[in-house]
C-alpha cells in the first residue's frame, strides 16, 4: 500500500537558518504530493503541492520538488522565522491517477521549532 | 469565504457512550473526508463522502460510521466509546474527489476526550 516517510523530529533551528525536511514515498500509481502545516491547536493548512514529476511547489518561501526517480518531495526554506514553528506533514494522494482512492496518506509529521 | 466548520471544538465523553461530530464544508465543496489524529498513530483516514455516498473507508471498526447530507454537510458517529478513541478528528473538504490535486481544506478539528 501507499506510505510516506518523513525525517524524525523534532528539528530545532535558529532564526534565518536553512531548513530541509526529507520526505520519501511509496505509491502504486502516480500520486499528487502535498506538504501540510499544523500550528498548535489548529487543523492542517495546505502549504504547497505538486501533481507531476519535476513540478516545484512553492509558498511563503517554502519549496519542494516532485522527484519521481527518487520518490521524494523534500521541503526546503532558505531562511526560517520564529513564526514557522509548527508541525509539517508530507502527504500523497493517488486520486486522479486511476488508482481509485482519493484519500490522503500522511507521514508522521516533523515538529519544527525556530528560536530567535 | 467561510472555511470548513467543525462542531463542537471540544468534547468529553465517558467510555461506552456514543458521540456525533459535525462538519460543514466550504460552500460549493461536495467531497468530505474525515481523519483521526493521535500522537501514536498520526493521521489516519476514516471515510470519504461525495454526493451522499461513502466512496472509501479506512481501517477502522464498525463502531465508526458517517453520513453526508444533500447539502454536503457530514456527520461522523462513534458508538461504544473506548479510551483509545480519544483524538483530534479532522474534517477536510474539496470540490470533488477528482479535484483533490488542488488540495484539501481542513477544519480546525474536534478534540474528543474519552474518560
Amino acid at each position: 500500500g501507499d506510505s510516506v516517510t518523513q525525517m524524525e523530529g523534532p528539528v530545532t533551528l535558529s532564526e534565518e537558518a536553512f531548513l530541509t525536511i526529507n520526505c520519501t514515498y511509496t505509491a502504486t500509481g502516480y500520486p499528487s504530493l502535498f506538504w501540510y502545516v499544523q500550528y498548535p491547536g489548529e487543523g492542517l493548512q495546505l502549504l504547497l503541492k505538486a501533481t507531476k514529476a519535476d513540478d516545484k511547489g512553492s509558498n511563503k518561501g517554502f519549496e519542494a520538488t516532485y522527484r519521481k526517480e527518487t520518490t521524494s518531495f523534500h521541503l526546503e526554506k532558505g531562511s526560517v522565522q520564529v513564526s514557522d514553528s509548527a508541525v509539517y506533514f508530507c502527504a500523497l494522494s493517488e486520486g486522479g491517477s486511476g488508482a481509485g482512492s482519493y484519500q490522503l496518506t500522511f507521514g508522521k509529521g516533523t515538529k519544527l521549532s525556530v528560536i530567535p | 469565504k467561510a472555511g470548513v466548520t467543525q462542531t463542537p471544538r471540544y468534547l468529553i465523553k465517558t467510555r461506552g457512550q456514543q458521540v456525533t461530530l459535525s462538519c460543514s464544508p466550504i460552500s460549493g465543496h461536495r467531497s468530505v473526508s474525515w481523519y483521526q489524529q493521535t500522537p501514536g498513530q498520526g493521521l489516519q483516514f476514516l471515510f470519504e463522502y461525495f454526493s451522499e455516498t461513502q466512496r472509501n473507508k479506512g481501517n477502522f471498526p464498525g463502531r465508526f460510521s458517517g453520513r453526508q447530507f444533500s447539502n454536503s454537510r457530514s456527520e461522523m458517529n462513534v458508538s461504544t466509546l473506548e479510551l483509545g478513541d480519544s483524538a483530534l478528528y479532522l474534517c477536510a473538504s474539496s470540490l470533488a474527489p477528482g479535484m483533490n490535486s488542488y488540495g484539501y481544506t481542513f477544519g480546525s478539528g474536534t478534540r474528543l476526550t474519552v474518560v
